[in-house]
C-alpha cells in the first residue's frame, strides 16, 4: 500500500479551522487521495476524498497541491466531536479499496 | 438500513480458543473486508472477499479464516487464539472495488486472549 505522512497529533481551538496535512510524495497521476476519521472507540468514517481539484462536502474541504504530493483536509469550524484520528490513505482508480490500509493518522484534538 | 454490524462487541479468549467474529452488512455490498487496529497502530487487512464464494489475504492473514457464503455475512474465524491477536477487531464493506467506492465500517469487536 502506498505509504503516508502525516504528523502525529495536533491541537485545534473550538470553533476555528483545524488544517490536516499529508504528504503522498510518490503518488501516481490517476491515484485517488482519501480522507477517514476515527472517533474514539468507533469504525473509521468516510470524509472526502479527491483526484487533482479541490474538493467540498458538508464535512470538510480537501485541498490538493498542483504537483499531487501533498493534500489538506480542512475542517472549517471544529468542534469537540472531531476530536477524532485522522487518516490519509491513497489509491489506484483502477486498485481495490478494500485492499488499502491505513498509517497510524493524526490525531486532532478540539479544546474548548 | 442497520449498515454493517459486528457480533460480539467484547470478546474474552484463553489461549488455544477459537471462536468466530461475525460481521453482517445489508447494502447488498460485494466487497468486504477484515482489519485489526492494535494501540497506537493504524489498520492493518487481514482478509478480504470480493463477492460470495471468493476470498482472500490481506497483510496479516495468519491464524485467522474467512469464508463468504452469502453476500451479507463475511465471518471471521479464530482458529487457536494467541495473546498476539488482541485487538480490535473491524469490518467494513462497498458496493464497489474502486478507490473511489466508500467503504463503511462496522462498530468493532475488542477481542483479549490470555
Amino acid at each position: 500500500d502506498a505509504k503516508t505522512t502525516q504528523p502525529t497529533s495536533m491541537d485545534c481551538a473550538e470553533g476555528r479551522a483545524a488544517n490536516l496535512p499529508c504528504n503522498h510524495s510518490t503518488i501516481s497521476g490517476n491515484e485517488y487521495v482519501y480522507w477517514y476519521r476515527q472517533i474514539h472507540s468507533q469504525g473509521p468514517q468516510y470524509i472526502i476524498h479527491g483526484l487533482k481539484n479541490n474538493e467540498t462536502n458538508e464535512m470538510a474541504s480537501l485541498i490538493i497541491t498542483e504537483d499531487r504530493k501533498s493534500s489538506t483536509l480542512i475542517l472549517p469550524h471544529a468542534t469537540l466531536r472531531d476530536t477524532a484520528v485522522y487518516y490519509c490513505r491513497w489509491g489506484n482508480s483502477g486498485g481495490s479499496n478494500y485492499k488499502l490500509t491505513f498509517g497510524k493518522g493524526t490525531l486532532l484534538t478540539v479544546n474548548p | 438500513n442497520a449498515g454493517v454490524t459486528q457480533t460480539p462487541k467484547f470478546q474474552v479468549l484463553k489461549t488455544g480458543q477459537s471462536m468466530t467474529l461475525q460481521c453482517a452488512q445489508d447494502m447488498n455490498h460485494e466487497y468486504m473486508s477484515w482489519y485489526r487496529q492494535d494501540p497506537g497502530m493504524g489498520l492493518r487487512l487481514i482478509h478480504y472477499s470480493v463477492g460470495a464464494g471468493i476470498t482472500d489475504q490481506g497483510e496479516v492473514p495468519n491464524g485467522y479464516n474467512v469464508s463468504r457464503s452469502t453476500t451479507e455475512d463475511f465471518p471471521l474465524r479464530l482458529l487457536s487464539a494467541a495473546p498476539s491477536q488482541t485487538s480490535v477487531y473491524f469490518c467494513a464493506s462497498s458496493y464497489g472495488p474502486m478507490s473511489t467506492d466508500t467503504q463503511y465500517f462496522g462498530p468493532g469487536t475488542r477481542l483479549t486472549v490470555l
